[in-house]
């Protein structure tokens, strides 16, 4: 079976530096990835996804994130955080063929002034 | 009304309580499901409707019972629910499982459930 592991619970940072959470999955013969961003009180807002083609995979909000098969990860980055960054992301797989989806336990992003 | 919506966003009840939470997705969606959420844990899993049918129960405990009348509408019924059930219950909806979109998940708001 499928799993995800997000090894920060939580990661403090400064406004305007950069940021990288870590996310690594069980190994398969092919996966779907996805970062969601939960805003306090709020329901999960998907961030980008990889399905296939370009490893280097851009989403909303100025993040990516690279697929890397042979690390079998898939850490998302920022180039430089907004105190508006706040929030939890969750890693998430799919091998594509259920109908679930696998979640990380979540890491807590913030980004102090 | 777009994406996914969640009726009541907040919802305090009684152990003894009857109260039902609603779903709606306005994306076309077949698939649509349950999720738990309490402090410090993990997202759980509870159920998943394909075409209607329920594909998954993750050891739900009984006081809680889902329907689905439709691709479109999803429901959970509480009964004599437990202070332990206080936590964020999110709906989520996807195209199709094995879809070109990876069983991509569109989330509602959640309610926030407090259970006296």
């Amino acid at each position: 079976a499928q799993s995800v592991t997000q090894l920060d619970s939580q990661v403090p940072v400064f406004e305007e530096a950069p940021v990288e959470l870590r996310c690594n999955y069980s190994s398969s013969v092919s996966v779907y990835l996805f970062w969601y961003v939960q805003y306090p009180n709020q329901g999960l807002q998907l961030l980008l996804k990889y399905l296939s083609g370009s490893t280097l995979v851009k989403g909303i909000n100025g993040f990516e994130a690279e697929f890397n098969k042979s690390q079998t990860s898939f850490h998302l980055r920022k180039p430089s955080v907004h105190i508006s960054d706040t929030a939890e992301y969750f890693c998430a797989v799919s091998d594509g063929d259920t109908d679930k989806l696998i979640f990380g336990t979540g890491t807590r992003l913030q980004v102090f002034p | 009304e777009t994406g996914v919506t969640q009726t009541p966003r907040h919802l305090v009840m009684g152990m003894t309580n009857k109260k039902s939470l609603k779903c709606e997705q306005h994306l076309g969606h077949n698939a649509m499901y349950w999720y738990k959420q309490s402090a410090k844990k993990p997202l759980e899993l509870m159920f998943v409707y394909n075409f209607k049918e329920q594909t998954e129960n993750n050891s739900v405990p009984s006081r809680f019972s889902p329907e689905c009348p439709n691709s479109s509408h999803l429901f959970l019924h509480l009964h004599t629910l437990q202070p332990e059930d206080s936590a964020l219950y999110l709906c989520a909806s996807s195209q199709s499982p094995g879809g070109p979109e990876g069983n991509e998940q569109f989330f509602g708001p959640g309610t926030r459930l407090t259970v006296l």
